[in-house]
């Protein structure tokens, strides 16, 4: 057990429409990072956040939008669902921005499925 | 940009033999090194990692050394279990600043037989 914790773990849904995934961080961590695994294009970073604001951005669409609130946990909002958006989605968290061996520590994931 | 490169499988061997899994990357800079596993329905897990040339990470058997002048980060271990089978991902953070996400292969699904 990792300490980062996500929810749904499971989210079926509609082309069309609008999720939520939530994220805990480890306690204490104040680094929260998002990523996509797909089949097809592996895994992808999207966006990162250090308490409390963006700091990096990847490969993340526009129908795609992340937030860090004041406890920490994070969101990420994805809209406009396509079938292409079907994959796994991945929060890690870190304990500091700067240091690039900062140990990322992965949730166990939310895997979403649009139909 | 950032990349790395490894062979993605599956690779399938006895119980006990030999395990290398290639890793090459190409970083601007002095990047971090990382080899993260997947077992099945779970997230990923750190292996290992190395943080400059020359360094050797380690962690259950399995070891890799950062090989400035190769590009690259192989992993091995000497006598593989069932319990290794999993999906093996190589990555590289850039080094500094670190307000950058995980580059990571895509990959390598291990497969232990008895």
């Amino acid at each position: 057990d990792s300490g980062v914790t996500q929810t749904p773990k499971h989210l079926i849904t509609a082309t069309g429409q609008r999720v939520t995934l939530r994220c805990s961080p480890r306690s204490g961590d104040l680094s929260v990072y998002w990523y996509q695994q797909s089949l097809d294009q592996g895994l992808q970073f999207l966006i990162q956040y250090y308490n409390g604001e963006e700091r990096a951005k990847g490969n993340i669409l526009e129908r795609f939008s992340a937030q860090q609130f004041p406890d920490l946990h994070s969101e990420l909002n994805l809209s406009s669902l396509e079938l292409g958006d079907s994959a796994l989605y991945f929060c890690a968290s870190s304990p500091r921005l700067k240091g690039a061996a900062d140990t990322q520590y992965f949730g166990p994931g939310t895997r979403l499925t649009v139909l | 940009g950032n990349s790395v490169t490894q062979m993605e499988g599956p690779v399938t061997l006895s119980e006990e033999a030999f395990l290398t899994i290639n890793c090459t990357y190409t970083a601007t800079g002095y990047p971090s090194l990382f080899w993260y596993v997947q077992y099945p329905g779970e997230g990923l897990q750190l292996l290992l990692k190395a943080t400059k040339a020359d360094d050797k990470g380690s962690n259950k058997g399995f070891e890799a050394t950062y090989r400035k002048e190769t590009t690259s980060f192989h992993l091995e271990k000497g006598s593989v279990q069932v319990s290794d089978s999993a999906v093996y991902f190589c990555a590289l953070s850039k080094s500094g600043g670190g307000a950058d996400g995980l580059t990571f292969g895509k990959g390598t699904h291990l497969i232990i037989q008895p």
